[in-house]
């Protein structure tokens, strides 16, 4: 089955800092590759997708990823972090049954 | 607006007493499915459906039940909860055309606690 590893539990930023958070894929072919972001008590929502084509996807709340095969990565980025930003990061990976295997997520704490 | 909705949000419960807990969409997505998220393992997918009377186990499917009589709703059954069944849980929704099935809207989730 397709994984994905986030190597850090947590991540404490300063507001207006910038921010890149890990993924790290295990895929044999071209993965479909997402970020989720869930705020305290709240759902699971979609960040950015990677199906195909460019390597650099833009999503919303000014968040970017860039999918690199050499690395099998597809690390999650934003310029400059602002404290609503705080809540859990989610990368998954697609796998058969169209399910979405999620890593174990990443804590985004940030600072005044 | 478009969304997920799951009830109860919040469920305390006793071991063996049978229980459910629906969702619906409102999006006329044709795949639903559902997740449990637990602290260190993530999410992890419980059953989906790809359509009307269509589901099919995920990862983690032992001690559930589904049903998908309707399109916008997607109810999980626990018959005989145990307390490792003690979680939270997400049901989900996406458009059944091909990899875009991928792209998922999530419920805000219901918290599950067997006693």
């Amino acid at each position: 089955a397709q994984s994905v590893t986030q190597p850090d539990i947590h991540i404490t930023v300063s507001e207006g800092a910038s921010l890149e958070l890990r993924c790290n894929y295990s895929y044999g072919a071209t993965p479909y590759l997402f970020w989720y972001v869930q705020s305290p008590g709240q759902g699971l929502q979609l960040l950015l997708k990677y199906f195909s084509g460019d390597t650099l996807v833009q999503g919303i709340k000014g968040f970017e990823a860039e999918f690199k095969r050499s690395q099998s990565s597809f690390n999650l980025r934003k310029p400059s972090v602002h404290w609503s930003d705080a809540a859990e990061y989610f990368c998954a990976v697609g796998d058969s049954g169209y399910a979405l295997n999620f890593g174990k997520g990443t804590s985004l704490l940030v600072t005044p | 607006e478009a969304q997920v909705t799951q009830n109860p949000r919040y469920l305390i419960t006793v071991t063996g007493k049978k229980l459910t807990v629906t969702c619906s969409q409102n999006m006329n997505h044709e795949y639903m499915s559902w997740y449990r998220q637990d602290p260190g393992l993530g999410l992890r997918q419980i059953y989906y459906s790809m359509n009307v009377e269509v589901t099919d186990k995920g990862d983690v499917p032992e001690g559930y039940k589904v049903s998908r009589k309707e399109k916008r709703n997607f109810p999980l059954i626990l018959e005989s909860p145990s307390p490792n069944q003690t979680s939270l849980y997400f049901c989900a929704s996406s458009f059944g055309s091909g990899i875009h099935s991928y792209e998922q809207y999530f419920g805000p989730g219901t918290r599950l606690t067997v006693t």
